[in-house]
């Protein structure tokens, strides 16, 4: 089966603009996460969805915000763009999230000058 | 929440050593243990996987050893070859996975010298 899905690959944004990245999951898995991914900071956890609800969020600031789809794709979206969101965001699905292999998407790289 | 610390940052062996990347946990509720492999410019993928009921789990020349009294858990690589270099991340569920999402370890880039 086809795996998990992002778009687009690559965006170049200005500073105070906003962005939507999407994330197709595998087909039947109902959990999607998102990660940001730095140098030297590993993947740091943005939010969780289940069934279209936001499960779980992490420790980012209000300008990062998500929304999954009765399809369970999921967005999420970046508003007032500063030059430290550029990053790697990448997304992973799961069947129910708990405790089950977690698949990434290849990621879409942001960078914002 | 959860937190997970690993250790090393870097880890640098002569192919053909072994190769030991080790995390520690802070959730005693968490149960599941996945490690990831990054090869550059391309998606984390899990090499391995251990729950809380075994102690140690081998796939091939890999295996996870699992200590839930001291909360750490330990990814072994013997017989290293080239195309191990990677960062390789752990992780652990938050909230005992109850909620879908995992918090993993900061990574540890691993060269492998021919």
């Amino acid at each position: 089966k086809a795996g998990v899905t992002q778009t687009p690959r690559y965006l170049i944004k200005t500073r105070g603009q906003q962005v939507t990245l999407s994330c197709s999951p595998i087909s039947g898995h109902r959990s999607v996460s998102w990660y940001q991914q730095t140098p030297g900071q590993g993947l740091q956890f943005l939010f969780e969805y289940f069934s279209e609800t936001q499960r779980n969020k992490g420790n980012f600031p209000g300008r990062f915000s998500g929304r999954q789809f009765s399809n369970s794709r999921s967005e999420m979206n970046v508003s007032t763009l500063e030059l430290g969101d550029s990053a790697l965001y990448l997304c992973a699905s799961s069947l129910d999230g708990q405790n089950t292999e977690a698949f990434f998407g290849q990621g879409t790289r942001l960078t914002v000058v | 929440g959860e937190n997970v610390e690993q250790h090393p940052s870097t880890l640098s062996v002569q192919e053909g050593d072994s190769a030991v990347i080790k995390c520690t946990y802070s959730d005693s509720a968490s149960n599941y243990f996945p490690w990831y492999k990054q090869e550059l410019g391309k998606r984390p993928q899990l090499i391995i996987d251990i729950r809380s009921n075994v102690g140690e789990k081998k796939d091939q020349r890999i295996a996870v050893t699992l200590n839930k009294t001291a909360k750490h858990f330990s990814l072994h690589i013997t017989e290293t070859q080239p195309e191990d270099s990677a960062v390789y991340f752990c992780a652990a569920p938050e909230y005992g996975g109850s909620q879908g999402n995992l918090i993993f370890g900061k990574g540890t880039k691993l060269s492998v010298k021919p």
